[in-house]
């Protein structure tokens, strides 16, 4: 079992409409889940970050994280062409052994 | 520097020959991670550095690889007897020591081996 899983898609939505990614990680020691954003070409940068139970917004961006379902996702509202992109999932422990571990990525395509 | 600097940003190797990528982390940050990522796929984690504890290493592919971190600061990922899978982009990130930070990424060194 990978630490954390994405599907890889592609996940295609159309212009204006809600783009929504989801990720599962394996180690319940895990402390902090970050969302990543990735060009084709380019180095990931981050979109948000999230440590508690709950729903965290940040403008067109939510990222929601279960920690008894070891689940953690990102709605993206009123998707736009320049939001397509491969979205990374990334699962931090604490401590001395907090290496990032990421998904595999998701591609997502918002079609005009 | 502003940000994560990798050098070379493009490496073309002959098959057997030994590279060395460096990265430089931004100032302060005392965690340091190295990724592979081959063509299409996720960042396959390598090792990560933080402070003066041991580093992790438990994601080097083999023992061709290896790493350093000198005085917390550079870092420098050695591939030994380079082998076509090891063609890759090798991506450096770090980050502060506290767990809630974000990585912040250079922009990678684009490995060719031929």
């Amino acid at each position: 079992q990978k630490e954390v899983e994405q599907n890889s898609g592609p996940l295609s939505v159309p212009e204006g409409a809600i783009a929504s990614l989801n990720c599962t990680y394996s180690d319940r020691g895990s402390q902090s889940f970050f969302w990543y954003r990735q060009y084709s070409g380019k180095s990931p940068e981050l979109i948000m970050f999230i440590y508690s139970n709950g729903d965290k917004e940040d403008g067109r961006f939510t990222a929601q994280l279960n920690k008894a379902s070891q689940y953690v996702s990102l709605l993206i509202r009123d998707s736009q062409p320049s939001d397509s992109a491969t979205y990374l999932c990334a699962v931090k422990r604490s401590g001395n052994t907090g290496k990032l571990i990421f998904g595999q990525g998701t591609t997502l395509q918002v079609k005009p | 520097g502003a940000g994560v600097s990798q050098s070379p940003s493009n490496k073309v190797t002959e098959k057997g020959k030994d590279v060395e990528l460096r990265c430089d982390p931004i100032s302060g940050h005392t965690a340091l991670y190295w990724y592979r990522q081959s063509l299409g796929q996720g960042l396959e984690f390598l090792i990560y550095f933080q402070g003066n504890s041991a580093p992790d290493k438990s994601g080097l592919p083999s023992d061709r690889f290896s790493a350093e971190r000198t005085g917390g600061s550079v870092s420098t990922l050695t591939i030994q007897r380079t082998q076509q899978e090891d063609s890759a982009v090798y991506l450096c990130a770090s980050s502060l020591w506290r767990v809630n930070t974000e990585a912040f990424f250079g922009q990678g060194t684009r490995l060719t081996v031929v």
